[in-house]
């Protein structure tokens, strides 16, 4: 399988653990993409890597959140003194560079991470 | 924040029949792209439309996209109970390098 790859596919945590979650993007895709899906609503952009440089952050990636893609391949997303509210799924997305021929801009989603915190 | 809304927020209806999705947005976009997510599980790409094409088919899927109302469209003909599913619209903005901004989806029940 070549997609977006994820795991560890679910994490139950104790509220205060830290707990990461691990990304390998699709081979020669050089964007990677963290998003947040909490229940019944549509994914939220998190953050964003061209190769290895972290390029935007959103501002729902409080300090607790830190993401990394230390070679410009796979990324980790660790949560630090994780709390109830942190409860979703984190997914991970990957691209081509933009302006890639044909559908170049197609952003392909992995499996997605569940963490519950209790 | 969600960048816009998909229309209706559910949908119920008996296989072999067509299905239509609509989505609305806020922002001047480079692309549209439709997701497909089961319950519990990723999200699949179906198809990217560009802010300069109007129309596009893939298989049993049409996507429309009308920028002037900032509004498209997805309609699933011919629909199986495979087809049930979570549907998204996406819409990559001008100058935010791919990022995309979700809907708050549509919610896709095919019936036997």
């Amino acid at each position: 399988d070549t997609g977006v790859s994820q795991n560890p596919r679910h994490k139950i945590t104790k509220r205060g653990q830290n707990v990461t979650f691990r990304c390998d993007p699709i081979s020669e895709h050089n964007r990677l993409y963290w998003y947040r899906q909490t229940l019944g609503q549509g994914p939220e952009f998190l953050t964003y890597f061209q190769n290895e440089a972290q390029l935007e952050k959103s501002r729902l990636l409080s300090d607790r959140f830190s993401a990394e893609r230390p070679k410009g391949s796979f990324s980790t997303l660790e949560i630090q003194r994780t709390e109830q509210g942190d409860s979703a799924m984190y997914l991970c997305a990957s691209s081509l560079p933009a302006g890639t021929g044909g559908t170049g801009n197609t952003i392909y989603f992995g499996e997605g991470s569940w963490l519950t915190v209790v | 924040s969600q960048q816009g809304e998909e229309d209706p927020q559910a949908l119920s209806i008996q296989e072999g029949e067509n299905a239509t999705m609509n989505c609305s947005y806020k922002t001047s976009i480079n692309n549209l792209q439709w997701y497909r997510q089961n319950s519990g599980r990723g999200l699949v790409h179906l198809i990217l439309i560009r802010s300069n094409e109007r129309e596009k088919h893939s298989g049993r899927l049409r996507v429309t996209l009308d920028t002037s109302k900032k509004s498209s469209s997805l309609l699933i003909t011919a629909s199986r109970a495979a087809d049930t599913a979570s549907y998204f619209c996406a819409t990559d903005a001008a100058g935010t390098a791919s990022k995309l901004t979700f809907g708050t989806g549509t919610r896709l029940q095919v019936t036997l």
